[in-house]
């Protein structure tokens, strides 16, 4: 079965600081795999996704994220954070079964900025 | 374009009520979804929908949870009778699935409290 895991549950880090997102996916075949973004009161927002080609994918926002196949990983990264970037990130691995591909998340990294 | 339309956005509802979540998906889109979101359990997968066909609804919690796709533009979430552990935010996601790698689009949600 797919799984998602995202081992910091909440990260803090200074605006203009760097940041790094941990993602660790499990799944069988070669994985669709995704970031969402949720601001709090919001839906989620697609960031950047992965389905071939290039591991190295750049997303909206400055946003960008490398998929490691030997580690199973898809970490997010952005250079230089701003207090605007303060919201819950998701990482999602997509299924495709009878034609259609669902969206397994983890459980998601609370971003706090501090100014 | 309109994306994913939800309603009602905010309910407050008494235990032992009928709760019905109302989604609208994208034109065109031909993949639907129903999430729900907890503090506890994060974003859980209940059912989702190929053509108006459910395909899996195995994370569907109890029979008190129905959902129905009568057409294309639309379907609801129903849970009756409803019960204070069924709070939580519903989010309804809709995508073509007839290429690779489809994104998926997210509603702002229903932010249910029975009380």
């Amino acid at each position: 079965a797919q799984s998602v895991t995202q081992p910091d549950i909440h990260i803090t880090v200074s605006e203009g600081a760097s940041l790094e997102l941990r993602c660790n996916y499990s799944y069988g075949a070669t994985p669709y795999l995704f970031w969402y973004v949720q601001s709090p009161g919001q839906g989620l927002q697609l960031l950047l996704k992965y389905f071939s080609g290039d591991t190295l994918v750049q997303g909206i926002k400055g946003f960008e994220a490398e998929f490691k196949r030997s580690q199973s990983s898809f970490n997010l990264r952005k250079p230089s954070v701003h207090w605007s970037d303060a919201a819950e990130y998701f990482c999602a691995v997509g299924a495709r079964i009878q034609g259609a591909q669902k969206l397994v998340f983890g459980q998601g990294t609370r971003l706090t900025i501090n100014p | 374009d309109a994306g994913v339309i939800q309603s009602p956005r905010h309910e407050v509802t008494e235990m032992g009520q009928e709760v019905t979540l109302r989604c609208k998906p994208i034109s065109g889109h031909n993949s639907l979804f129903w999430y729900r979101q907890t503090m506890m359990r994060g974003l859980e997968l209940l059912i989702y929908f190929n053509n108006n066909v459910p395909i899996d609804d195995s994370g569907m919690p109890e029979d008190r949870f129905s959902a129905k796709m009568p057409n294309a533009s639309f379907s609801t979430l129903k849970i009756q009778p409803s019960e204070p552990r069924d709070s939580a935010v519903y989010f309804c996601a809709s995508s073509f699935s007839g290429t690779v790698g489809n994104t998926i689009y997210f509603g702002e949600g229903s932010w249910l409290t029975v009380v």
